[in-house]
């Protein structure tokens, strides 16, 4: 499809596990984003690539979170030894590069639940 | 992290009704998004702000960029069921580039 599209849509794992949480962007879309939306709150910003420059990681809460974006596309974010606080939808979007728009595209998300 | 306080958190309302909601920030702004949340999908730009006291419509929805560039208000006239779903105010935070935050969300539930 033309959308950002997200894997899996549904995650359960148990405490201490590791996932991995994909996301395509929409072609040509050099700007991609992370963020973690809890259970009837917000969006949390996690972390923000743009093109080949260094990403922006000033929203991952910790050291167990990581992300990486392979050649200006697809990127995956990385949870070690998963914990039950980590249990939220994780969304993805894209924008164009040199836009300032705000015309943020999401996926559906990929909802991690740790028992 | 960049704190955009939304009011009220959650709104029933009759269909048909009219809705106001806004967000406001402890940092000027310079540009001040609307986006949309269906339950099960991510959220969907509806109106974009880029100027202090700007108004502008899309269809039944009005927002506006307040004069203080701390605050924006989004208002829906004449509510129908398919408005139901979570509203995010959302910006650029100052100096960040493209590092857009997003507002604690205001829940509407439209009754017929």
């Amino acid at each position: 499809g033309a959308g950002v599209s997200q894997s899996p849509s549904n995650k359960v794992t148990e405490k201490g596990k590791d996932v991995e949480l994909r996301c395509d962007p929409i072609s040509g879309h050099t700007a991609l984003y992370w963020y973690r939306q809890s259970l009837g709150q917000g969006l949390e910003f996690l972390i923000y690539f743009q093109g080949n420059s260094a990403p922006d990681k000033s929203g991952l809460p910790s050291d167990r979170f990581s992300a990486e974006r392979t050649g200006g596309s697809v990127s995956t974010l990385t949870i070690q030894r998963t914990q039950q606080e980590d249990s939220a939808v994780y969304l993805c979007a894209s924008s164009r590069a040199g836009t300032f728009t705000g015309e943020l595209f999401f996926g559906e998300g990929s909802r991690l639940t740790v028992l | 992290g960049q704190q955009l306080n939304q009011s009220p958190q959650s709104m029933f309302i009759q269909e048909g009704e009219d809705v106001s909601m806004n967000c406001t920030s402890s940092s000027i702004f310079n540009t001040w998004l609307w986006y949309k949340q269906d339950p099960g999908e991510g959220p969907v730009l509806l109106i974009a702000l880029y100027k202090a006291g700007e108004l502008t419509s899309n269809g039944r929805l009005t927002a506006q960029f307040g004069i203080t560039r701390k605050d924006s208000f989004l208002n829906i006239s004449a509510s129908i069921p398919s408005d139901v779903g979570i509203y995010f105010c959302a910006g650029p935070y100052p100096n960040t580039g493209n590092q857009f935050y997003f507002g604690t969300g205001t829940s509407l539930t439209v009754i017929p």
